[in-house]
């Protein structure tokens, strides 16, 4: 699976869209673009994904690039409870794969009122 | 509700001994993973197991020891033989492309 790089660290205040950019500039025509999200002392929480076509769901919206070579999860009216460290993931679309994940140091974000 | 339980929430360990964390899932998901995740690090992966009675080493797995006995449970050991084993270890399971994550234990060797 490709390796994405995040930004350590962003801010964002309470009530405005909090952008969050990944770079995956080797990723294959078969990987997907995963975004996961952890709060402090909790398991990570899945928030969405995508493989070419921009993707939105209650928590988020995913927009990816026309090349694909990079991704932005948008939460459209951040709250403080969105405080947290987000991780964007590339893997093939396949159980199996699991195994490979590289999960790197995410981006944390803080939600400032 | 249908999920992922780890126990116990947090564990304190004399050194020299073992310890085992509990994972439990009744989302009827084939494939269980152990995650190790230190302060300021990513998650590395310690075992997963795809299938009842199979299971598989992941990139950290000396000093570390699992069974799958049933679909819904795959516990964690935590031997003597970890050297560094205060972390906080997740738990996860998957039957497709998601993975859905436990709420984690944390391990402090006191």
């Amino acid at each position: 699976d490709a390796k994405t790089t995040q930004p350590p660290s962003m801010d964002c205040a309470e009530g405005r869209a909090a952008n969050l950019p990944c770079n995956h500039s080797t990723i294959s025509g078969n990987e997907y673009v995963y975004w996961y999200r952890q709060i402090h002392s909790q398991g990570p929480q899945y928030i969405i994904h995508g493989l070419k076509n921009n993707e939105t769901n209650e928590m988020a919206s995913l927009i990816i690039t026309e090349d694909r070579k990079s991704s932005t999860l948008i939460l459209p009216h951040a709250t403080l409870r969105d405080t947290a460290v987000y991780y964007c993931i590339v893997r093939v679309s396949n159980a199996g794969n699991n195994r490979k994940l590289i999960w790197g140091l995410g981006t944390s974000l803080a939600v400032n009122p | 509700d249908g999920g992922i339980t780890q126990s116990p929430k947090y564990l304190f360990r004399k050194e020299g001994q073992n310890v085992t964390l509990s994972c439990e899932q009744n989302l009827n998901h084939d494939a269980m993973y152990w995650y190790r995740q230190d302060p300021g690090q990513g998650l590395r992966l310690i075992y997963y197991s795809q299938i009842v009675n199979d299971f598989q080493k992941g990139d950290i797995a000396e000093g570390y020891s699992v069974s799958r006995e049933k679909k819904e449970s795959f516990p964690l050991t935590v031997t003597s033989a970890q050297k560094n084993p205060t972390a906080f270890y997740l738990c996860a399971s998957t039957i497709g492309n998601t993975i859905y994550f436990g709420e984690g234990s944390w391990l402090t060797v006191v």
